[in-house]
Parts: C-alpha cells; sequence; structure tokens
C-alpha cells in the first residue's frame, strides 16, 4: 500500500528566507508524485510533478523538488519566499501500474510567511 | 478552456436530509475522481469513473453515498440521508491518462456541513 507523510502541518518562514516542505512517501511500486497548492477560497494547483526521467522537476511560481529514491522522499523547496506564497500544500503519490492513478495524499502543511 | 466546476460551493443541511453534489470535468477528460477532505485530515479517495463506469469505488465511505455519471460527462455525488461525519470539503478531479501521465485537475470544492 501506498502512503504520504508530511512533516510538519504547519511551517513559518520569514519573507525571502528559503521554503522547504518535506514530504517522504511508502511505495512498492515507482511512484508518480505530486505536490500541489491551495490557496485560500480556491480549488487545488498543481506545482509540480515527477513521473519518470530527470530527478529534480522544477515547477510554477519558482518552486521545485528532488525525487530521491534511496531515502524516499521528494521535498519542495524555494530559494526565496514570497508572501503570496502562503498557502497549503500537499504531497501526493499515485501508481503508474494501479490502473486508476488514484492520489494517495499527505495531511498538508499550512505555510505561513513573515514579513 | 474551462477548468473543473463544482456545484454548489457550500452546502449546510440537517441531519438525514439529502444533499447531491456535481461535477463537471474538463472536456474531453475520461477520467474523474471524487475525493473529500473532513477538517483535519488528509484529502481521501473517493471513487474514479472512466467515462461512465466505476473503475474504484474502494473509498466510498458506506451505501449512503451513491456517485453516478451519466453519459460520461457531468457526475453526481448523492448523500442520503447525511450523517453529521459527512461534513468536509469534496473535491472532483479529472484527468486524460493518456495526456497528462495521470495528472489530476481540481474543482474548487464543495464545502459541507451536516447539522
Amino acid at each position: 500500500a501506498q502512503s504520504v507523510t508530511q512533516l510538519g502541518s504547519h511551517v513559518s518562514v520569514s519573507e525571502g528566507a528559503l521554503v522547504l516542505l518535506r514530504c517522504n512517501y511508502s511505495s512498492s511500486v515507482p511512484p508518480y508524485l505530486f505536490w500541489y497548492v491551495q490557496y485560500p477560497n480556491q480549488g487545488l494547483q498543481l506545482l509540480l510533478k515527477y513521473t519518470t526521467g530527470a530527478t529534480l522537476v522544477k515547477g510554477i511560481n519558482g518552486f521545485e523538488a528532488e525525487f530521491k529514491k534511496s531515502e524516499t522522499s521528494f521535498h519542495l523547496t524555494k530559494p526565496s519566499a514570497h508572501m503570496s506564497d502562503a498557502a497549503e500544500y500537499f504531497c501526493a503519490v499515485s501508481s503508474p501500474t494501479s490502473g486508476t492513478y488514484k492520489y494517495i495524499f499527505g495531511t498538508g502543511t499550512r505555510l505561513k510567511v513573515l514579513a | 478552456e474551462a477548468g473543473v466546476t463544482q456545484f454548489p460551493s457550500h452546502s449546510v443541511i440537517e441531519k438525514g436530509q439529502t444533499v447531491t453534489l456535481r461535477c463537471d470535468p474538463i472536456s474531453g477528460h475520461d477520467n474523474l475522481y471524487w475525493y473529500r477532505r473532513v477538517m483535519g485530515k488528509e484529502i481521501k479517495f473517493l471513487l474514479h469513473f472512466v467515462k461512465e463506469s466505476k473503475q474504484d469505488e474502494s473509498g466510498m465511505p458506506n451505501n449512503r453515498f451513491l456517485a453516478e455519471r451519466t453519459g460520461g460527462t457531468y457526475s453526481t455525488l448523492k448523500v442520503q440521508p447525511a450523517e453529521l461525519e459527512d461534513s468536509g470539503v469534496y473535491f472532483c478531479a479529472s484527468s486524460q491518462v493518456q495526456v497528462t501521465s495521470g495528472t489530476q485537475y481540481f474543482g474548487p470544492g464543495t464545502r459541507l456541513t451536516v447539522l
């Protein structure tokens, strides 16, 4: 069975500081990995994804994530936080061999950016 | 191109009543998913349609929940009779696997409150 763990339900960073949101997964098959962001009163928006190939993936709004198979991790980073990054972030895993591609989500991390 | 839309955005009902949620996927997306987030918990998979057929309904909580997808287009999720524990945000997502590697596009969600 697949699972996702997001360490830290709430993370605070200062504007301009590094953003690091942690995601570890468990999967018996090579997974597809996703990061989504939810701004207040909006739906989930895809930030980036890893399927195959290059393990460092770049997404929208300056975010990137690196797939590390040996550590079963897919941490999300951004070099310099902006006030507009304040939102809730979700890591998700799916299996391309499952037939459904359904997502298993982590519990989410709410990012607060301090002025 | 229009995104995934959901109706209503909010619904407040009393225990024992019936509620029907609607989802319109992105045009041309054969795959449609329903998820639910209960407050403070992770987003959980409910079921998956491929066109009008249920591919995976392993996440449906019980037989008070009924999902349909008429003609492989929009989908409805009916809760009858509603219980207090059904409160949460219901998300719909769609995808076209062959094109998007399983990436799902989410609607804004329906917030259901059962009193």
